[in-house]
């Protein structure tokens, strides 16, 4: 079965750089959301699209934006990048029905080292 | 506010021990839905099992069983006859019902080591 797919796998930037983060939801998912996990902790709630409209909003940095296009892909991109920027970035993409919805399932992750 | 405590750090048992991860939960919501996630040392978060607020039935899956208790607001994963490939970190998670999706909040893990 299709599972979400996360692009880079591995990205490696400096100080101030921007980073783009790409994730593929599954087939026929009509909601993605993108967790930020520190080493050693839990992945936090970034940010959740519907149906390509933005849905819900957690910690994101200001610096940080996403958006979902039409084929629902979404990317996640975070300017100026901080030292403290370096984490496992997941995406995770879920069916919403009538307003209730389905597990999410988690794609592989982009690990981001900022150097 | 929604919160998941996961008073557990780290455990560590030999193989074939039964072992208990705990979870306890808190939300104002009357209809929620409760996770289990594994996280292996290669990174990813597998999905291993979603009950929702009404449906307090335990639930067995291989050697793998729930036991959800809305009276205490805990939802405890049991790991029978325990396997090195069972170790990894485990997640409990608490989903809020919004009109466009069901963002996770995630207890703080349980790390679960399995030696021979």
């Amino acid at each position: 079965a299709a599972g979400v797919i996360q692009s880079p796998r591995h990205l490696i930037k400096e100080k101030r750089e921007t980073a783009t983060l790409k994730c593929y939801p599954i087939p026929r998912h009509d909601t993605v959301y993108w967790y930020q996990q520190g080493p050693g902790q839990d992945p936090q709630f970034l940010i959740s699209f519907y149906e390509k409209m933005q849905s819900d909003k957690g910690s994101i940095p200001d610096r940080f934006s996403a958006q979902q296009f039409s084929d629902y892909h979404s990317e996640l991109n975070m300017s100026s990048l901080e030292l403290g920027d370096s984490a496992l970035y997941f995406c995770a993409s879920s069916l919403v029905l009538r307003g209730r919805g389905t597990e999410a399932f988690f794609g592989q992750g982009t690990r981001l080292t900022v150097v | 506010a929604q919160k998941v405590t996961q008073a557990q750090t780290e455990i560590s048992v030999v193989e074939k021990e039964d072992v208990t991860l705990d979870c306890v939960y808190e939300t104002r919501d009357t209809t929620y839905y409760l996770f289990w996630y594994k996280q292996p040392p290669s990174g990813e978060l597998v999905f291993l099992i979603r009950r929702n607020s009404f449906d307090e039935q335990n639930e067995i899956s291989g050697r793998y069983s729930w036991n959800f208790q809305k009276s205490t607001s805990s939802f405890n994963f049991t790991i029978t006859a325990s396997q090195v490939v069972d170790s990894a970190v485990y997640f409990c998670a608490l989903s809020e019902v919004t009109g466009g999706g069901n963002k996770l909040t995630f207890g703080t893990g349980t790390q679960l080591k399995v030696e021979l």
